[in-house]
């Protein structure tokens, strides 16, 4: 089955610093990859994801990097907002299943 | 526009009690999927229904049970509640025809107690 590795599991930035968070994958197969963020006490929220047809999506201050030969996929924030603080997670579907694997995900805190 | 919904929002249980919970996906999406997170973890697949049939199992414990509904709702049933059920328990609905990935969208959350 699929395995997502995640890093780092805890990242603090300053207020309008950028931040990065990266994912790699195991299965070749996996073609979806979404990011959700997840606030104290809430579900999980897509952000953003890309597709393996494509290298790189951008959605104002957010954007994710898709390298299909390393098998890794990434989370660029810009210009950090305190309201940016929750806890981040990758994920890696399809490849013939419809459940994606979640990585341990990120608390990403930003300083005011 | 409408999101996933499920109730209760917050259940506390004694051990060896039972607990159901419910989830009502966005409308138009045909496949649910139940997740459980504990705390400073990342969710974990239980269990999902795409068309009223069980799609796929994850982690789901045998003392577990889950069905959907031709509303095409879901509920979780949980019985012989241990304290380690205690967790956040997330319903996520998507539309399977539309996209083949799996593209899912959460629910709240249920935050099960067991004392």
């Amino acid at each position: 089955g699929e395995n997502v590795e995640q890093h780092p599991s805890t990242l603090s930035v300053q207020e309008g610093d950028s931040a990065v968070i990266k994912c790699t994958y195991s299965d070749s197969a996996s073609n979806y990859f979404p990011w959700y963020k997840q606030e104290l006490g809430k579900g999980p929220q897509l952000i953003i994801d890309i597709r393996s047809n494509v290298g790189e999506k951008k959605d104002q201050r957010i954007a994710v990097t898709l390298n299909k030969t390393a098998k890794h996929f990434s989370l660029h924030i810009t210009e950090t907002q305190p309201e940016d603080s929750a806890v981040y997670f990758c994920a890696a579907g399809g490849g013939g299943s419809y459940i994606p694997t979640f990585g341990r995900g990120t608390s990403l805190i930003v300083h005011p | 526009a409408a999101g996933v919904i499920q109730s209760p929002r917050h259940l506390i249980k004694e051990k060896r009690e039972t607990a159901t919970l419910k989830c009502y996906p966005i409308p138009r999406h045909d496949t649910v999927y139940w997740y459980q997170q504990g705390p400073g973890q990342d969710p974990q697949f239980l269990i999902s229904f795409y068309e009223k049939m069980q799609s796929d199992k994850g982690s789901i414990p045998d003392r577990f049970s889950a069905q959907q509904f031709s509303d095409y709702h879901s509920e979780l049933n949980m019985s012989s509640l241990e304290l380690g059920d205690s967790a956040l328990y997330f319903c996520a609905s998507s539309a399977r025809l539309a996209v083949n990935t799996g593209e899912l969208f959460f629910g709240e959350g249920s935050r099960l107690t067991v004392l």
